[in-house]
């Protein structure tokens, strides 16, 4: 079935680093695709996402490319900050197939330090 | 503002106590779901709702049972809570663009 797999956590950074947080994707269909940040204490927020091949999502100083050739969508930004310190949840829509949900990745805590 | 509202945010309770986690959205969309979020599984799917009356399974339904009497309303409830339940819950509503909204989450502890 559909399924998606991020880089293992934590992922610590300095501030003002580059960040790449990879995920890859299996899917049978054309999925949509999805970055969620989850602050502390607080729900899931969209932060960006891509519905077709070679479509680039941004936000905030994110970007990810839906990358259909190998099957990734890895989230980068060019110089993180301490307040982007959270959990990042890569995810695929897959609601014209059997499951008709979102399928996350397990998720990558980003700590960044001043 | 649009939002999705669930309660109570923290509840403890003891194994069998019937319990309710409730959800509304005031987005009017159609599609609503519950998740539970575990360390090192992120998060799966319980139920989702297509709409009114309207309900199936997700991935990991059992022992839970959903509702979706009204379009904003979507409780879930664990009928015989058990401590394999104790987790962190989310609900979301879709827009029809694809993307979840989130509630704040609603921490379970089952002993």
């Amino acid at each position: 079935g559909d399924s998606v797999t991020q880089m293992e956590g934590p992922v610590t950074l300095s501030e003002e680093a580059f960040l790449t947080i990879n995920c890859t994707y299996t899917a049978t269909g054309y999925p949509s695709l999805f970055w969620y940040v989850q602050y502390p204490g607080e729900g899931l927020q969209l932060l960006l996402k891509a519905t077709k091949a070679d479509d680039k999502g941004s936000n905030k100083g994110f970007e990810a490319t839906y990358r259909k050739e190998t099957t990734s969508f890895h989230l980068e930004k060019g110089s993180v900050q301490v307040s982007d310190s959270a959990v990042y949840f890569c995810a695929l829509g897959d609601y014209g197939g059997a499951t008709n949900k979102l399928i996350f990745g397990t998720g990558t805590l980003l700590a960044v330090q001043p | 503002e649009a939002q999705v509202t669930q309660n109570p945010r923290y509840l403890i309770t003891v194994t069998g106590k019937k319990l309710t986690v409730t959800c509304s959205q005031n987005m009017n969309h159609e599609y609503m779901s519950w998740y539970r979020q575990d360390p090192g599984l992120g998060l799966r799917q319980i139920y989702y709702s297509m709409n009114v009356e309207v309900t199936d399974k997700g991935d990991v339904p059992e022992g839970y049972k959903v509702s979706r009497k009204e379009k904003r309303n979507f409780p879930l409830i664990l009928e015989s809570p058990s401590p394999n339940q104790t987790s962190l819950y989310f609900c979301a509503s879709r827009r029809s663009t694809g993307e979840l909204f989130f509630g704040e989450g609603s921490r379970l502890t089952v002993l």
